[in-house]
C-alpha cells in the first residue's frame, strides 16, 4: 500500500544553518507530493507541493524536488530562522484513486536556536 | 483570507459519553475531509465528502463514529460512546474539488481528551 517515511526528529539547528528533512514514499500510480507545516497550537498549512516527477516545489525559502527514481521528496532550506521551528509533515496523494486523500508521514520536529 | 472553521477547539469528556465536532469549510469548497491526529503521529483520514456524498469512510470506526454533511456545506463528526483511545486532535480540511494535486486547507482542529 501507499506510505510515507520521514527522518525521525527532533532536529535541532542553529539559526542560519542548512536544513534537510528526508522523505521517501511508496505508492501505486503517480502520486502528488506535499510538505505541510504545523506551528504550535495551529492546524496544518501547505508549505509546498509537486505534482509530477522532476517538479520542484518552493515557498518561503524552502524547496523540494519530486524524484521518482529514488521515490524521495526531501525538504531543504539554505538558512533557517527561529520562526521556522515547527513540525513538518511529508504527504502523498494517491495517483491511482485520484480522490485527493492524503497519506502523511509521522512528522519531523524542527527546533531552531538563536 | 478565507479559513476553515472548527468548534470547539478543546473538548474534555468522560468515556462512554457522546461528543460532536463541527466544521465549516471554505466557501465554495466541494470536498471536505476529517482526519484524526494522534499525538506524535501524522493525520489519518477518517472520512471524505464530495458535496453531501461520502467518498471514502473506510477508516471510520462505524460502530461508534458517524459523520454527515447534509447540505454539502458544513459537517459534523460524532463519537458515541467515546473511548479512552479516541483522545486525539480531530482536523477538518477542505479543497475546491477532489483530485491528487489539490491543496487541502486545514482548520485549527479540535483537541479531544477522553477521561
Amino acid at each position: 500500500g501507499n506510505s510515507v517515511t520521514q527522518m525521525e526528529g527532533p532536529v535541532t539547528l542553529s539559526e542560519e544553518a542548512f536544513l534537510t528533512i528526508n522523505c521517501t514514499y511508496t505508492a501505486t500510480g503517480y502520486p502528488s507530493l506535499f510538505w505541510y507545516v504545523q506551528y504550535p497550537g495551529e492546524g496544518l498549512q501547505l508549505l509546498l507541493k509537486a505534482t509530477k516527477a522532476d517538479d520542484k516545489g518552493s515557498n518561503k525559502g524552502f524547496e523540494a524536488t519530486y524524484r521518482k527514481e529514488t521515490t524521495s521528496f526531501h525538504l531543504e532550506k539554505g538558512s533557517v530562522q527561529v520562526s521556522d521551528s515547527a513540525v513538518y509533515f511529508c504527504a502523498l496523494s494517491d495517483g491511482s484513486s485520484n480522490t485527493g486523500k492524503l497519506i502523511f508521514g509521522q512528522g519531523t520536529t524542527l527546533q531552531v536556536k538563536p | 483570507e478565507a479559513e476553515v472553521a472548527q468548534s470547539p477547539r478543546y473538548k474534555i469528556t468522560e468515556k462512554s459519553q457522546a461528543v460532536a465536532f463541527w466544521c465549516d469549510p471554505i466557501s465554495g469548497h466541494a470536498t471536505l475531509y476529517w482526519y484524526r491526529q494522534i499525538l506524535g503521529q501524522g493525520p489519518e483520514l477518517l472520512v471524505q465528502f464530495q458535496d453531501e456524498s461520502v467518498v471514502d469512510d473506510s477508516q471510520l470506526p462505524k460502530d461508534r463514529f458517524s459523520a454527515e454533511r447534509l447540505k454539502g456545506v458544513d459537517s459534523t463528526l460524532k463519537i458515541q460512546p467515546a473511548e479512552l483511545g479516541d483522545s486525539a486532535m480531530y482536523l477538518c480540511a477542505s479543497s475546491p474539488r477532489q483530485g491528487k494535486g489539490e491543496t487541502q486547507y486545514f482548520g485549527p482542529g479540535t483537541r479531544l481528551l477522553v477521561l
